[in-house]
């Protein structure tokens, strides 16, 4: 039973264009999110996050987006680079619960073509 | 500042074996947890602690799986008995509390043969 879902196994976006990367979560205790990216052979890097009482959260190129109400979340990327190709992967927490282990998406292949 | 790192990068055991992995946190970050990954998949946690106690286990697959945090800094994960279907990615990570931002390291590639 996938609590993280990112139905997206992979995505190709030209340069210097928006990447939009999408994930749904289906348990309404989750009110903590968090997007990583993940190298090959590294471990994942901590780009974003956005707790639920907010619907966006902005830090340069990145943006995430949440909608409570339709359990979405996205992260948008402009402008892409190269350099972002890597699998992203969405995470949840349901932190007022007092639980703090991440719930992940199976990740989604970002690849940025120059 | 140094990050999370872990030990071996690699590890290759024939089934059946005993194998320790290592982890060393961020220095000063009080939470610690275990993850695992297997190809194609997220992360998925096996255990967390915040300093030296291990607050929940919930994750661990099974009694042959053990991790240990005697000094509330580094820990070990530990696993008996190896089988084929423990071959992984163990990652580790830390947090400076026990809630929010978790920083990961490089992982530890368990290969069991």
């Amino acid at each position: 039973d996938q609590q993280v879902k990112q139905n997206s196994p992979s995505l190709s976006v030209q340069e210097g264009r928006i990447s939009i990367l999408n994930c749904d979560y289906t348990n309404s205790m989750f009110d903590y999110f968090l997007w990583y990216k993940k190298y090959p052979a590294e471990g994942p890097t901590f780009l974003i996050s956005i707790s639920s009482i907010k619907d966006k959260n902005e830090d340069g190129r990145f943006t995430v987006f949440l909608n409570k109400s339709a359990k979405h979340l996205s992260l948008h990327i402009v402008p892409s680079q190269p350099g972002d190709s890597a699998v992203y992967f969405c995470a949840a927490s349901p932190l007022n619960s007092g639980n703090t282990p991440l719930v992940f998406g199976k990740g989604t292949r970002l690849s940025v073509i120059a | 500042g140094a990050g999370v790192s872990q030990t071996p990068s690699n590890k290759v055991t024939e089934k059946g074996k005993y194998v320790e992995l290592r982890c060393d946190p961020i220095s000063g970050h009080t939470a610690l947890y275990w993850y695992r990954q297997s190809l194609g998949q997220g992360p998925e946690f096996l255990i967390y602690f915040q300093g030296t106690g291990a607050a929940d286990d919930s994750g661990l697959p099974n009694d042959r799986f053990f991790a240990v945090r005697p000094e509330g800094s580094v820990s070990t994960l530990k696993i008996q008995r190896t089988e084929r279907g423990d071959s992984a990615v163990y990652l580790c990570a830390s947090s400076p509390r026990g809630w929010g931002t978790q920083y990961f390291g490089p992982g530890t590639r368990l290969t069991v043969l």
